[in-house]
Protein backbone atom coordinates (compact mmCIF):
# COMPACT_ATOMS: atom_id res chain seq x y z
CA UNK A 1 0.00 0.00 0.00
CA UNK A 2 1.86 3.17 -1.13
CA UNK A 3 0.84 6.71 -0.45
CA UNK A 4 -1.02 8.89 -2.96
CA UNK A 5 1.13 11.36 -5.22
CA UNK A 6 0.71 15.16 -4.67
CA UNK A 7 2.31 17.73 -5.41
CA UNK A 8 4.81 18.35 -2.95
CA UNK A 9 3.34 22.71 -3.09
CA UNK A 10 1.32 24.54 -5.26
CA UNK A 11 0.60 28.64 -5.26
CA UNK A 12 -1.60 31.08 -6.88
CA UNK A 13 -2.73 34.46 -6.32
CA UNK A 14 -5.96 36.01 -5.06
CA UNK A 15 -8.79 35.63 -7.38
CA UNK A 16 -6.77 32.68 -9.08
CA UNK A 17 -7.95 29.37 -9.43
CA UNK A 18 -5.34 26.25 -8.68
CA UNK A 19 -5.62 22.46 -8.79
CA UNK A 20 -4.04 20.00 -6.71
CA UNK A 21 -3.95 16.44 -8.00
CA UNK A 22 -3.47 13.04 -6.24
CA UNK A 23 -2.50 9.71 -8.32
CA UNK A 24 -3.02 6.42 -7.15
CA UNK A 25 -3.92 3.34 -9.07
CA UNK A 26 -6.78 1.25 -10.20
CA UNK A 27 -6.46 -0.43 -6.84
CA UNK A 28 -7.31 2.91 -4.93
CA UNK A 29 -8.40 5.85 -6.54
CA UNK A 30 -8.94 4.31 -10.21
CA UNK A 31 -11.08 1.10 -8.56
CA UNK A 32 -13.83 3.61 -6.04
CA UNK A 33 -15.41 6.68 -5.81
CA UNK A 34 -14.37 6.95 -2.51
CA UNK A 35 -11.68 9.69 -2.68
CA UNK A 36 -11.94 12.49 0.08
CA UNK A 37 -9.83 15.68 0.39
CA UNK A 38 -8.87 17.63 3.67
CA UNK A 39 -7.36 20.85 4.94
CA UNK A 40 -5.08 21.15 7.65
CA UNK A 41 -4.37 24.50 8.89
CA UNK A 42 -0.36 24.88 10.93
CA UNK A 43 -1.47 22.97 14.14
CA UNK A 44 -4.70 22.19 13.73
CA UNK A 45 -6.49 18.94 13.01
CA UNK A 46 -7.61 18.24 9.44
CA UNK A 47 -10.65 19.23 8.04
CA UNK A 48 -12.58 17.42 5.67
CA UNK A 49 -13.66 19.34 2.30
CA UNK A 50 -14.86 17.27 -0.19
CA UNK A 51 -15.69 13.00 -0.11
CA UNK A 52 -16.68 10.95 -2.69
CA UNK A 53 -14.96 12.61 -5.37
CA UNK A 54 -17.07 15.81 -5.87
CA UNK A 55 -19.50 16.04 -3.17
CA UNK A 56 -19.29 19.14 -0.21
CA UNK A 57 -19.95 18.79 3.28
CA UNK A 58 -22.63 21.77 4.91
CA UNK A 59 -20.29 24.32 6.04
CA UNK A 60 -17.47 24.49 2.54
CA UNK A 61 -17.66 27.16 0.83
CA UNK A 62 -18.68 26.23 -2.81
CA UNK A 63 -15.35 27.61 -4.22
CA UNK A 64 -14.07 23.96 -3.37
CA UNK A 65 -14.75 21.29 -5.72
CA UNK A 66 -13.30 17.51 -6.72
CA UNK A 67 -13.33 15.42 -9.67
CA UNK A 68 -11.33 13.03 -10.81
CA UNK A 69 -10.34 11.12 -13.83
CA UNK A 70 -9.01 7.72 -14.31
CA UNK A 71 -6.19 7.27 -11.25
CA UNK A 72 -6.06 10.91 -11.03
CA UNK A 73 -8.52 12.77 -8.76
CA UNK A 74 -8.36 16.68 -8.69
CA UNK A 75 -9.36 19.43 -5.84
CA UNK A 76 -9.84 22.82 -7.42
CA UNK A 77 -9.78 26.10 -5.76
CA UNK A 78 -11.49 28.75 -7.31
CA UNK A 79 -10.93 32.72 -6.56
CA UNK A 80 -8.10 31.68 -3.77
CA UNK A 81 -9.17 33.34 -0.57
CA UNK A 82 -5.97 34.06 1.49
CA UNK A 83 -7.58 31.67 4.26
CA UNK A 84 -7.48 28.95 2.00
CA UNK A 85 -3.46 29.05 2.35
CA UNK A 86 -3.20 25.14 4.55
CA UNK A 87 -1.76 21.88 3.81
CA UNK A 88 -4.07 19.68 1.94
CA UNK A 89 -4.32 15.85 1.92
CA UNK A 90 -6.24 13.44 -0.41
CA UNK A 91 -7.79 9.99 0.91
CA UNK A 92 -8.56 6.61 -1.18
CA UNK A 93 -10.79 3.50 -0.09
CA UNK A 94 -8.06 0.84 -1.43
CA UNK A 95 -9.21 -1.78 -0.73
CA UNK A 96 -10.00 -4.88 1.67
CA UNK A 97 -11.34 -2.09 4.22
CA UNK A 98 -8.18 -0.15 3.85
CA UNK A 99 -7.53 3.64 3.43
CA UNK A 100 -4.44 5.29 1.71
CA UNK A 101 -3.52 9.12 2.30
CA UNK A 102 -1.26 11.26 -0.25
CA UNK A 103 2.09 13.37 1.09
CA UNK A 104 -0.19 16.10 1.14
CA UNK A 105 0.34 19.59 -0.53
CA UNK A 106 1.22 23.09 0.81
CA UNK A 107 -1.08 25.73 -0.68
CA UNK A 108 0.54 29.20 -0.60
CA UNK A 109 -1.49 32.16 -1.43
CA UNK A 110 1.05 34.85 -2.91
CA UNK B 1 -22.38 17.91 17.80
CA UNK B 2 -20.25 14.88 17.89
CA UNK B 3 -16.51 15.47 19.52
CA UNK B 4 -13.73 12.98 19.62
CA UNK B 5 -11.37 13.42 22.52
CA UNK B 6 -7.94 11.70 22.42
CA UNK B 7 -6.11 10.97 26.12
CA UNK B 8 -2.91 8.66 26.79
CA UNK B 9 0.28 8.98 27.82
CA UNK B 10 2.54 11.58 26.30
CA UNK B 11 6.07 9.77 26.76
CA UNK B 12 6.67 6.16 25.80
CA UNK B 13 9.84 4.52 26.18
CA UNK B 14 11.23 2.35 22.57
CA UNK B 15 9.52 -1.33 23.06
CA UNK B 16 6.77 -0.44 25.25
CA UNK B 17 3.85 -0.03 24.12
CA UNK B 18 1.87 2.76 22.90
CA UNK B 19 -1.95 3.46 24.58
CA UNK B 20 -4.52 5.69 23.59
CA UNK B 21 -8.14 6.29 23.86
CA UNK B 22 -10.82 8.04 21.77
CA UNK B 23 -13.82 9.37 23.80
CA UNK B 24 -16.43 10.30 22.12
CA UNK B 25 -19.20 12.86 23.10
CA UNK B 26 -22.47 14.86 21.70
CA UNK B 27 -23.68 11.95 19.71
CA UNK B 28 -23.88 7.42 19.60
CA UNK B 29 -20.98 5.06 18.80
CA UNK B 30 -22.99 3.13 16.73
CA UNK B 31 -23.23 2.87 13.06
CA UNK B 32 -19.66 4.40 11.63
CA UNK B 33 -15.96 3.37 11.29
CA UNK B 34 -14.26 4.87 13.99
CA UNK B 35 -10.54 5.38 13.18
CA UNK B 36 -6.76 6.35 14.33
CA UNK B 37 -4.87 8.11 11.85
CA UNK B 38 -1.18 9.59 13.01
CA UNK B 39 1.20 12.43 11.55
CA UNK B 40 4.89 12.73 12.66
CA UNK B 41 6.45 15.92 13.10
CA UNK B 42 6.83 17.99 9.39
CA UNK B 43 5.15 14.68 7.83
CA UNK B 44 1.97 13.68 6.44
CA UNK B 45 -1.25 11.65 7.33
CA UNK B 46 -0.84 8.03 7.66
CA UNK B 47 -4.02 5.91 8.40
CA UNK B 48 -3.22 3.42 10.88
CA UNK B 49 -6.65 1.48 11.50
CA UNK B 50 -10.56 1.64 11.69
CA UNK B 51 -13.11 -0.34 13.87
CA UNK B 52 -16.72 -0.71 12.94
CA UNK B 53 -19.09 -0.29 15.84
CA UNK B 54 -19.95 -4.24 15.92
CA UNK B 55 -16.44 -4.73 16.36
CA UNK B 56 -15.31 -5.57 12.91
CA UNK B 57 -11.20 -3.91 12.25
CA UNK B 58 -8.90 -3.30 9.97
CA UNK B 59 -5.44 -1.84 10.19
CA UNK B 60 -2.34 -0.09 7.88
CA UNK B 61 -0.71 -3.57 6.41
CA UNK B 62 2.81 -1.74 7.50
CA UNK B 63 1.60 -1.80 11.06
CA UNK B 64 -1.29 -4.76 11.29
CA UNK B 65 1.16 -6.94 13.41
CA UNK B 66 1.58 -4.17 15.89
CA UNK B 67 -2.01 -2.71 16.04
CA UNK B 68 -4.65 -3.59 18.14
CA UNK B 69 -7.89 -1.15 18.17
CA UNK B 70 -10.92 -1.61 20.71
CA UNK B 71 -14.16 -0.21 21.32
CA UNK B 72 -15.97 0.57 24.55
CA UNK B 73 -19.79 0.89 23.47
CA UNK B 74 -20.68 1.81 26.82
CA UNK B 75 -18.36 3.91 27.64
CA UNK B 76 -18.73 5.60 24.16
CA UNK B 77 -15.15 5.25 23.92
CA UNK B 78 -12.21 3.41 21.33
CA UNK B 79 -8.76 2.68 21.82
CA UNK B 80 -5.30 2.39 20.22
CA UNK B 81 -2.45 0.00 21.05
CA UNK B 82 0.52 0.10 19.35
CA UNK B 83 3.14 -2.41 20.50
CA UNK B 84 7.17 -2.82 20.48
CA UNK B 85 7.15 1.03 19.15
CA UNK B 86 10.39 3.13 18.24
CA UNK B 87 11.18 6.53 17.57
CA UNK B 88 9.76 5.97 14.31
CA UNK B 89 6.22 6.03 16.21
CA UNK B 90 6.56 9.55 17.31
CA UNK B 91 3.57 11.21 16.06
CA UNK B 92 0.31 13.29 16.98
CA UNK B 93 -1.92 10.81 16.63
CA UNK B 94 -5.57 11.55 15.97
CA UNK B 95 -9.26 10.00 16.26
CA UNK B 96 -11.81 10.08 13.91
CA UNK B 97 -15.00 9.19 12.98
CA UNK B 98 -15.54 8.12 9.34
CA UNK B 99 -17.34 5.44 7.08
CA UNK B 100 -15.75 2.75 4.50
CA UNK B 101 -14.62 5.40 2.53
CA UNK B 102 -12.88 7.44 4.22
CA UNK B 103 -15.15 10.72 4.99
CA UNK B 104 -13.78 11.68 8.22
CA UNK B 105 -15.17 13.75 9.98
CA UNK B 106 -14.83 14.85 12.73
CA UNK B 107 -11.71 14.69 14.01
CA UNK B 108 -10.16 14.74 17.68
CA UNK B 109 -7.36 17.71 18.82
CA UNK B 110 -4.75 15.42 18.13
CA UNK B 111 -2.01 14.11 21.19
CA UNK B 112 1.50 14.43 20.52
CA UNK B 113 3.35 10.87 21.74
CA UNK B 114 6.80 10.62 21.87
CA UNK B 115 8.57 7.50 22.07
CA UNK B 116 11.95 8.11 24.11
CA UNK B 117 13.80 7.02 26.64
Amino acid sequence: QSALTQPRSVSGSPGQSVTISCTGTSSDVGGYNFVSWYQQHPGKAPKLMIYDVTKRPSGVPDHFSGSKSGNTASLTISGLQAEDEADYYCCSYAGSYTLVFGGGTKLTVL
Amino acid sequence: QVQLQESGPGLVKPSETLSLTCTVSGGSIDNYYWTWIRQPPGKGLEWIAYMYYTGSTNSNPSLKSRVTISIDTSKNQFSLKLTSVTAADTAVYYCARGNIGGLLTPWGQGTLVTVSS
